[in-house]
């Protein structure tokens, strides 16, 4: 499987915001991990960078986009808490033209840790 | 949302024999077009997650035929026919009906 590379590590503050890099092409998802916890998924953007759809419980928080030029996707989720500290993974639609059809290439994951 | 409810939560293996995983969603993922919009995936220990099957039941690219997958509407199951102790890490289902796409607890698959 091919493995999508992300940006590295992260410390923040509560309150703050942080940005994840992925260099993606495609239908590309975040999913999230916290500690010792299961899968979470938490948005989807798709091949041209537009409607880009969250989970309900990060609206307002969460801000997926992509620059074409460089097949580049970020995750960006502001108002940061202890709760998200987690490892973010992006990963990539099996399918070019549809959004459903599985993951097939996943990020290597970027741990985000808030703490004060 | 839809809710996704995996059993057992545990699950102890012996190699070489077979096991299973049940999956359930508390709606319908079959869509019109026929396809049930049921994946799963492994997290080995360490790891990222990795696609083992998509739509309940094929295969994706590179994955043994040991693993099949089976079920419609609500109910799904990952078979292993023969476990091997590369199999260990936790097992997700992961439905696509609806957003937000939503996974089930998982299932840690560990060797006795």
């Amino acid at each position: 499987q091919v493995h999508l590379v992300q940006s590295e590590a992260e410390v923040k503050r509560p309150g703050a915001s942080v940005k994840v890099s992925c260099k993606a092409s495609g239908y590309v998802h975040w999913v999230r991990q916290a500690p010792g916890q299961g899968l979470e998924w938490m948005g989807i953007i798709n091949p041209s960078g537009g409607s880009p759809s969250y989970t309900q419980r990060f609206q307002g928080r969460l801000t997926v986009t992509r620059d074409t030029s460089t097949s580049t996707v970020y995750m960006e989720l502001s108002r940061l808490r202890s709760e998200d500290t987690a490892i973010y993974y992006c990963a990539r639609g099996r399918l070019a033209v549809a959004s459903r059809g599985g993951f097939d290439s996943w990020g290597q994951g970027t741990l985000v840790t808030v703490s004060s | 949302d839809i809710v996704m409810t995996q059993s057992p939560l545990s699950l102890p293996v012996t190699p070489g024999e077979p096991a299973s995983i049940s999956c359930r969603s508390s709606q319908s993922l079959l869509h019109s077009n026929g396809f049930n919009y049921l994946d799963w995936y492994l997290q080995r220990p360490g790891q990222s997650p990795q696609l083992l099957l998509y739509f309940s039941s094929n295969r994706a690219s590179g994955v043994p035929d040991r693993f099949s997958g089976s079920g419609s509407g609500t109910d799904f199951t990952l078979h292993i026919s023969r476990v091997e102790a590369e199999d260990v890490g936790v097992f997700y289902c992961m439905q696509a009906r609806q957003t937000p796409w939503t996974f089930g607890q998982g299932t840690k698959v560990e060797i006795k």
